[in-house]
């Protein structure tokens, strides 16, 4: 079954530091693997996805994040964070049925001035 | 264009009381998706409907049940509430097909009492 894993619950990186966050997926076939971002009270927003080719993929608001297939993992990056980065984020998988999408837990992300 | 729209944004009901949940797409969109968030199961997939058909459905009882209407609006109605039935509830509007990333709304707060 699909799945997906997001190691990290919580972490807390300064202002203008670079940021990783970490997701692994389960899933047989290619997948198709998006970042969303949740700001308090606020629904999701996609921040970028991965359909095929390029296995870096470039998203809103500087994150980019990186597919490797060898290692069953789909890490979001940015160079240099904002206090407005502070939000929660979530890693997804595309499930088997062409509309179900798989969350991972999520994963709090603190910015200190 | 206007996103996915999700009234009321707040509910307070009691247990045994049963709530109806409403979710507007972004024109065009034809399939959407509910999804419960709650703090300990993250964000769980209720059900999934395209063209007024349920398409799929998550692990949730008979209690929790939806319909969408011929102009793609969608309604999510939980039968004999429970307190765990206390979350935010997400709708979601996409396109047809497996590229085809999620676009959420700012989601309805149920508190049950």
């Amino acid at each position: 079954a699909q799945s997906v894993t997001q190691p990290d619950i919580h972490i807390t990186v300064s202002e203008g530091a670079s940021l990783e966050l970490r997701c692994n997926y389960s899933y047989g076939a290619t997948p198709y693997l998006f970042w969303y971002v949740q700001s308090p009270g606020q629904g999701l927003q996609l921040l970028l996805k991965y359909f095929s080719g390029d296995t870096l993929v470039q998203g809103i608001k500087g994150f980019e994040a990186e597919f490797k297939r060898s290692q069953s993992s789909f890490n979001l990056r940015k160079p240099s964070v904002h206090w407005s980065d502070a939000a929660e984020y979530f890693c997804a998988v595309e499930g088997s049925s062409a509309s179900k999408i798989i969350f991972g837990s999520g994963t709090r992300l603190s910015i200190r001035p | 264009k206007a996103g996915v729209t999700q009234t009321p944004r707040y509910l307070i009901k009691t247990r045994g009381q049963q709530v109806t949940l409403s979710c507007s797409p972004i024109s065009g969109h034809r399939s959407v998706s509910w999804y419960q968030q709650t703090p300990g199961q993250g964000l769980q997939f209720l059900f999934e409907y395209f063209s007024e058909t349920q398409r799929n459905k998550g692990n949730f009882p008979g209690r929790f049940s939806g319909r969408q209407f011929s102009n793609s609006r969608s309604e999510m109605n939980v039968s004999t509430l429970e307190l765990g039935d206390s979350a935010l509830y997400l709708c979601a509007s996409s396109w047809e097909g497996k590229d085809s990333p999620l676009h959420f709304g700012n989601g309805t707060r149920l508190t049950v009492t």
